[in-house]
């Protein structure tokens, strides 16, 4: 049973509006949250994470927000551009440091 | 070369060949792992390293093989594999157990 899921696999969104990627989880126990990016015939890399102590960080224009009583966090892009389409994986981390990825969602950004 | 390496970027095999996955990282990191990507699935953990030591291994079946001789190296060795072995195989590093992880480029395996 998977313990992070991104239940869209596929978005899409035009130039200069938001994308709003989502993900579940279903262990209590994870306190670290990340999301990947990735690109075709490349490894996925670090975007932005969050701490189970707050409820929202932001980056330039990536925001990942984390509700803990739905077990639920969301990546926000705005304004999205057409270099973000790109699969994003979201991970969860607990005490043992192990990274727990869902399946991905395919965001493409339309010009 | 920077960050994390893989090689051969693309491998195709038969079931009764023996070949190897070498990863490298130019980051001064002391953990590595290896990951394994089916299509439409998640990213499963095969194996951890830890200043050099295997310090996890998800029930990988034994015709996976890991090796790691040094904190920037890491290798793979295949040996009977099964078409459903065919996938994404990711390597990442990372500075201890930190949550940030540094990834390859990854190794496309076919298993005909």
């Amino acid at each position: 049973d998977q313990q992070v899921k991104q239940n869209s696999p596929s978005l899409s969104v035009q130039e200069g509006r938001i994308s709003i990627l989502n993900c579940d989880y279903t262990n209590s126990m994870f306190d670290y949250f990340l999301w990947y990016k990735k690109y075709p015939a490349e490894g996925p890399t670090f975007l932005i994470s969050i701490s189970s102590i707050k409820d929202k960080n932001e980056d330039g224009r990536f925001t990942v927000f984390l509700n803990k009583s739905a077990k639920h966090l969301s990546l926000h892009i705005v304004p999205s551009q057409p270099g973000d389409s790109a699969v994003y994986f979201c991970a969860a981390t607990g005490s043992a440091r192990q990274l727990t990825f869902g399946s991905g969602t395919q965001l493409t950004v339309l010009p | 070369e920077t960050g994390v390496t893989q090689t051969p970027r693309h491998l195709v095999m038969g079931m009764t060949n023996k070949k190897s996955l070498k990863c490298e990282q130019h980051l001064g990191h002391n953990a590595m792992y290896w990951y394994k990507q089916s299509a439409k699935k998640p990213l499963e953990l095969m194996f951890v390293y830890n200043f050099k030591e295997q310090t996890e291994n998800n029930s990988v079946p034994s015709r996976f093989s890991p090796e790691c001789p040094n904190s920037s190296h890491l290798f793979l060795h295949l040996h009977t594999l099964q078409p459903e072995d065919s996938a994404l195989y990711l390597c990442a590093s990372s500075q201890g157990r930190s949550n940030e992880q540094f990834f390859g480029p990854g190794t496309r395996l076919t298993v005909l």
